[in-house]
C-alpha cells in the first residue's frame, strides 16, 4: 500500500509533556501538509512543505509546535509543553502536481491521523 | 471567519434516492474546490474535485456542481446506497492549502 501513513494512531500524555509525531506521504508527492481537527470541525490547516522547505505556518502553530521534513521525504511534528487544548486529531496529508496543466490544482491525500489526548 | 460553510450538520436519506450536500464559500480568490468522505478514527477520503474554471463533474455516483456567482457548490450522491454513510466535507483551495467547512453526516437508511 503506497498511501500516506502516520505514526503512532493515537497517543495518551500528561500535561507539560513533550510529544512528536511522524507523518510519511505517498512516495512520489513533493508536498506534505499537516492540519489538526477537533470535535465537530473541520481540519485546520498548521504548515505546508514543498521538499524538505517548510513555505508557510498558520497562525494556529504557536511556538510549542515545531515541524520538519529534513530529506523531502517523511515529516515530524513536535509539541512542546503540552496543554489541555492541543488535544485534537493531528492529520497530515500529500500531494503532488495535478496533472491538468493548472500549477495550484492539487488533491490531498490524508493519512489516518493521530489522536492526541493531553490529560 | 468560517471562509467554507456547510450549513447542514445532518442529513437523512433513504437508500436508493439522491442524496444533494450543500457548501457555500466567501472567498472569491478559491479557485479549486473539493470534496471528502470520513470515516470515524480514518482520515478523509478524496471523492470529488472541480475546478473554477468548469460548473460540472461528474465521477460514477458522484457529481459535483459549482456555481461561481452564487458561491455554491453541490455534491449529489445518486443512488445513494448504506455505505455512504459518513461524514462529508467540501473543502476550497487558496494559496496552495486547503479551507474545510465544519462537515455534513449523511445517513442512509434502508
Amino acid at each position: 500500500d503506497t498511501g500516506v501513513s502516520q505514526d503512532p494512531r493515537h497517543k495518551i500524555t500528561k500535561r507539560g509533556q513533550n510529544v512528536t509525531f511522524r507523518c510519511d506521504p505517498i512516495s512520489e508527492h513533493n508536498r506534505l501538509y499537516w492540519y489538526r481537527q477537533t470535535l465537530g470541525q473541520g481540519p485546520e490547516f498548521l504548515t505546508y512543505f514543498q521538499n524538505e522547505a517548510q513555505l508557510e505556518k498558520s497562525r494556529l502553530l504557536s511556538d510549542r509546535f515545531s515541524a520538519e521534513r529534513p530529506k523531502g521525504s517523511f515529516s515530524t511534528l513536535e509539541i512542546q509543553r503540552t496543554e489541555q487544548g492541543d488535544s485534537a486529531m493531528y492529520l497530515c496529508a500529500s500531494s503532488s502536481p495535478g496533472t491538468s496543466g493548472r500549477f495550484d490544482s492539487y488533491e490531498q491525500y490524508f493519512g489516518p491521523g493521530t489522536r492526541l489526548t493531553v490529560t | 471567519d468560517q471562509q467554507v460553510k456547510q450549513n447542514s450538520p445532518s442529513l437523512s436519506v433513504q437508500e436508493g434516492r439522491i442524496s444533494i450536500l450543500n457548501c457555500d464559500y466567501t472567498n472569491s480568490m478559491f479557485d479549486y474546490f473539493l470534496w471528502y468522505k470520513k470515516y470515524p478514527a480514518e482520515g478523509p477520503t478524496f471523492l470529488i474535485s472541480i475546478s473554477s474554471i468548469k460548473d460540472k463533474n461528474e465521477d460514477g455516483r458522484f457529481t459535483v456542481f459549482l456555481n461561481k456567482s452564487a458561491k455554491h457548490l453541490s455534491l449529489h450522491i445518486v443512488p445513494s446506497q448504506p455505505g455512504d454513510s459518513a461524514v462529508y466535507f467540501c473543502a476550497a483551495q487558496g494559496a496552495q492549502k486547503l479551507v474545510f467547512g465544519q462537515g455534513t453526516r449523511l445517513t442512509i437508511n434502508p
